[in-house]
C-alpha cells in the first residue's frame, strides 16, 4: 500500500511562529504536493515539486515556502504564522506518468492563535 | 476563479435515490479524476477518465467524461448512507500540476 505520512494530525501555533509541516511518502514518487483545504474553497495548491530540490508555486504560495532535499520528503514552512493560515493542510504524492493518481496523507489541522 | 467548477456544492438525499454531480471547466484536460474524501481523511481516488465520451462504472457509480474533455459527471444509483462524503474532481495542465474543484458534499440520509 502506498503510504503518505504527515508528521502531525493536529497542531496549535502562535502568531509569528515558524511552523514546519513534514510529509513523507514511501512509493518513490517523483511528484509531491501541498494543498490547503478550507470550507467552500476546496483544495488549493500551495506548492508542488517534481524532483528533488525542484519546486514550483501553486495558486496560493504567499506566506509559505517548501523544501525537498530528499525524494521521499516534502516540507511546508510557514515563515511567520498568521491566523489566516489556520486550515487543514494536505500533502500528496503521485508518480510521473499520464494519467497519474494522487495519494494523500491524512492531513494536518493547523490552528494559529 | 477555480479551474474546475463543481455543482451542486451541497446535496442531501434519502437512501435509495439517484443523483448526479457535475464538474465543469473551460479548459481541455488530458484526463480528469474523481476522488472521495471522508471526514478526517485525505481524498481517495475513485476513477480516472481519459478519453472524450468515456463512461466508467464502479458498482453503483457511473462516471462520464465529456466529448470535448472539458467536463465530467458522476451519477450514483440507489444511494446508500456509505456514499456520504465530499466528492472532488481533479485535473491539471500538466501531470505534476493537479488542481481540484471545491467539491460536492453529499449526505445520504437513512
Amino acid at each position: 500500500d502506498v503510504k503518505v505520512t504527515q508528521s502531525s494530525r493536529y497542531l496549535v501555533k502562535r502568531t509569528g511562529e515558524k511552523v514546519f509541516l513534514e510529509c513523507v511518502q514511501d512509493m518513490d514518487h517523483e511528484n509531491m504536493f501541498w494543498y490547503r483545504q478550507d470550507p467552500g474553497l476546496g483544495l488549493r495548491l500551495i506548492y508542488f515539486s517534481y524532483d528533488v530540490k525542484m519546486k514550483e508555486k501553486g495558486d496560493i504560495p504567499e506566506g509559505y515556502s517548501v523544501s525537498r532535499e530528499k525524494k521521499e520528503r516534502f516540507s511546508l514552512i510557514l515563515e511567520s504564522a498568521s491566523t489566516n493560515q489556520t486550515s487543514m493542510y494536505l500533502c500528496a504524492s503521485s508518480p510521473d506518468r499520464n494519467p497519474s493518481e494522487a495519494f494523500f496523507g491524512q492531513g494536518t489541522r493547523l490552528t494559529v492563535v | 476563479t477555480q479551474l474546475l467548477e463543481q455543482s451542486p456544492q451541497f446535496l442531501s438525499i434519502q437512501e435509495g435515490e439517484n443523483l448526479t454531480v457535475y464538474c465543469n471547466s473551460s479548459s481541455v484536460f488530458s484526463s480528469l479524476q474523481w476522488y472521495r474524501q471522508e471526514p478526517g481523511e485525505g481524498p481517495v481516488l475513485l476513477v480516472t477518465v481519459v478519453t472524450g465520451g468515456e463512461v466508467k462504472k464502479l458498482k453503483r457509480l457511473t462516471f462520464q467524461f465529456g466529448d470535448a474533455r472539458k467536463d465530467s459527471s458522476l451519477h450514483i444509483t440507489a444511494a446508500q448512507t456509505g456514499d456520504t462524503g465530499l466528492y472532488l474532481c481533479a485535473g491539471g495542465p500538466r501531470v505534476h500540476d493537479m488542481r481540484f474543484g471545491a467539491g460536492t458534499r453529499l449526505t445520504v440520509k437513512p
